[in-house]
């Protein structure tokens, strides 16, 4: 079990530019969150895949972010004319897909917009 | 809407000083109830699930409890190593989505 896997774990870039984000669940669990974390505050929930179907998205989230988790494996986060609020750490977490089974995360992407 | 709210925002101890940690929530038919470690720069890792009021769970230094309207984390006789922010999250039923709370900053001094 290696855990769950995010890469880059740092990104800077410049405003308007595009980036892409990978994650690499534990082999076992079907189920991918991903999370963005700003200093002082909990994960936010941005979207969820059971397997390769993306099932939830936040209302909240940005027609500028895009997922997608082919074959149901690995999943990359991708975020189009990055702004300054984008800013934040990008939180990846897998869990297996029975009952209330907690989430175990990733150390995240951290993301700085110049 | 689930709401989760931790207090204190932030806890300072002196090794061996033990407290608790409060985690208050509202959900609708709650399903299960999470508390994660969180060190700088990484990802929250996984302590306790508790599933319905009564429910106890301990693991080292830590114990958590819940009640209908809130959880608590009581860390007995702490050690700096126990410095994190801790997070707690809550679960409804029917929904694989948990809402978390901002957290409880705990530095143990020694």
């Amino acid at each position: 079990d290696t855990g769950v896997s995010q890469d880059p774990r740092h990104k800077i870039t410049k405003r308007g530019q595009n980036v892409t984000f990978r994650c690499d669940p534990i082999s076992e669990h079907n189920r991918l969150y991903w999370y963005r974390q700003t200093l002082g505050q909990g994960p936010e929930f941005l979207t969820y895949f059971q397997n390769e179907a993306q099932l939830e998205k936040s209302r909240l989230l940005s027609d500028r972010f895009s997922a997608e988790r082919p074959k149901g494996s690995f999943s990359t986060l991708e975020i189009q004319r990055t702004e300054q609020g984008d800013s934040a750490m990008y939180l990846c977490a897998s869990s297996k897909g029975t009952g209330e089974q907690p989430q175990h995360f990733g150390d995240g992407t951290r993301l700085s917009i110049l | 809407e689930d709401q989760v709210t931790q207090s204190p925002e932030a806890l300072r101890l002196q090794e061996g000083e033990s407290s608790s940690l409060n985690c208050s929530y509202t959900v609708s038919g709650l399903r299960g109830l999470f508390w994660y470690r969180q060190d700088p720069g990484k990802g929250p890792e996984f302590l306790f699930t508790l599933y319905s009021a009564g429910e106890e769970k301990e693991k080292e230094r830590l114990k958590a409890t819940l009640t209908k309207k809130e959880s608590f984390l009581h860390i007995t006789a702490p050690k700096p190593e126990d410095s994190a922010t801790y997070l707690c999250a809550v679960q409804r039923g029917g929904s694989y989505i948990p809402t978390f709370g901002r957290g409880t900053s705990l530095i143990v001094h020694p």
